[in-house]
């Protein structure tokens, strides 16, 4: 069964320092998504990408965050320089034709910012 | 604005109980409605989904059916597992302004023996 996939499992920067966050999503599917999840807390919407460019982006996603698709399987997100506050999962998830429809998520990367 | 809200947990039953987690939104249109899982360590796994009123998704013997006039999707399953005990997420997709999945609180529960 197809399933998205997501490298690092863990990764430990140092606060100002850029990382990126890679994601292959499913093949076919033309519609990608970041989510994160602070530890105990809700999961929270961050940006969509459609298309290859960002469809909908939520106000924790400032111009620190960015996402890019260098080739055609996989979809990064970079913080440009991280904060202890980006201490988090970082979920990537994409989803098939319609927008709408049901998303399927990586395992995740836990970010641990020091 | 579209939101959700979760019923607040966290949630302990014993084998075999029944299980009820409410959920309720706030939309403007019409949104289709997913209930996801986190099993401990792991990510998120869609659990079920229902895309119109009344429609009822089922998975793995949990259920959960799309009430339009209530604009509610709760989930429940007749008799749970020990291996059942996870983080449960309601999650409306709102087709509005902000085009995204909307996760619930989560609900945190624990079958026991």
């Amino acid at each position: 069964e197809p399933e998205v996939t997501q490298t690092p499992s863990h990764q430990v920067t140092q606060m100002g320092q850029e990382v990126i966050l890679r994601c292959v999503p499913i093949s076919n599917h033309l519609y990608f998504y970041w989510y994160r999840q602070i530890l105990g807390q809700k999961v929270e919407f961050l940006v969509s990408f459609y298309n290859n460019e960002i469809s909908e982006k939520s106000e924790i996603f400032d111009d620190q965050f960015s996402v890019e698709r260098p080739d055609g399987s996989n979809f990064t997100l970079k913080i440009r320089s991280t904060k202890l506050e980006d201490s988090a999962m970082y979920f990537c998830a994409s989803s098939g034709v319609r927008g709408g429809a049901e998303q399927y998520f990586g395992p995740g990367t836990r970010l641990t910012v020091t | 604005g579209d939101s959700v809200t979760q019923m607040e947990g966290p949630v302990t039953l014993s084998e075999e109980a029944f299980l009820t987690i409410n959920c309720t939104y706030t939309a403007t249109g019409y949104p289709s409605l997913f209930w996801y899982v986190q099993y401990p360590g792991e990510g998120l796994q869609l659990l079920l989904k229902a895309t119109k009123a009344d429609d009822k998704g089922s998975n793995k013997g949990f259920e959960a059916t799309y009430r339009k006039e209530t604009t509610s999707f709760h989930l429940e399953k007749g008799s749970v597992q020990v291996s059942d005990s996870a983080v449960y997420f309601c999650a409306p997709y709102f087709s509005g302004s902000a085009r995204q999945l909307t996760f619930g609180s989560g609900t945190q529960l624990t079958v026991l023996p």
